[in-house]
């Protein structure tokens, strides 16, 4: 069983639309989770950590669940330039160390 | 403030040939990260860097590859020989002491024919 997984997507959705997507892991000691956003053919960039408490960043929320051991990022009031694959990332057995999923591709159409 | 720097963008070789990336961090940044990610896939980290010491090499195929950073700020990451699959894009990555990685350089696509 891989350490993070994500639906790789493609999620469809009309531009203005709100899209929500999780990341499930595995190892249940994992402390530090992060969302990063990558454009083809770029570097990932980070877009936010996840907190315990939630994280919202303006149209972005993070939210994590322990119980069920996923992660969520909800986009609201989508725009064309959200088009991009979303990477999850948690720590592993160290928070040395971060294992990543394969991102879920997203494509916002007008 | 300047981003991360590597060295060069493409590179074609044929397999058993060797080939060097080079990375210049943000500076002050303590952690440096090297990642492979081949196509469809998430970022697989092949060594960490804390100033110069290794932090976590575990997944990088010692019998090939092979980095080191100079004096806790560039660093360099080598393949001797190349294999096919070895075709990805290399990522430099660093941060802060305990911070996320990123940012990221623009990476190195390799393509081992």
């Amino acid at each position: 069983r891989k350490e993070v997984e994500q639906d790789p997507g493609p999620f469809n959705v009309p531009e203005g639309a709100t899209v929500a997507f999780n990341c499930t892991y595995s190892n249940s000691a994992s402390q530090s989770f992060f969302w990063y956003r990558q454009d083809c053919r770029k570097e990932p960039k980070l877009l936010m950590s996840v907190y315990s408490s939630g994280n919202e960043d303006g149209r972005f929320t993070a939210q994590l669940n322990r119980a069920s051991q996923y992660i969520s990022l909800l986009i609201r009031d989508s725009k064309l330039s959200d088009s991009a694959t979303y990477l999850c990332a948690g720590s592993g057995d160290s928070n040395y160390q971060l294992i990543w999923g394969a991102g879920t591709k997203l494509i916002i159409k007008p | 403030e300047a981003g991360v720097a590597q060295s060069p963008r493409y590179k074609i070789i044929e397999k058993r040939q060797s080939v060097a990336f080079w990375c210049n961090p943000i500076s002050g940044h303590a952690t440096l990260y090297w990642y492979q990610q081949i196509l469809g896939q998430g970022p697989k980290l092949l060594i960490q860097f804390q100033n110069n010491g290794v932090v976590d090499d575990s997944q990088l195929p010692k019998d090939r590859f092979s980095a080191e950073r100079l004096k806790g700020v560039d660093s360099t990451l080598k393949i001797q020989p190349a294999k096919l699959e070895d075709s990805a894009v290399y990522l430099c990555a660093s941060s802060s002491l305990m911070g996320a990685p990123g940012p990221f350089g623009p990476g190195t696509r390799l393509t081992v024919l």
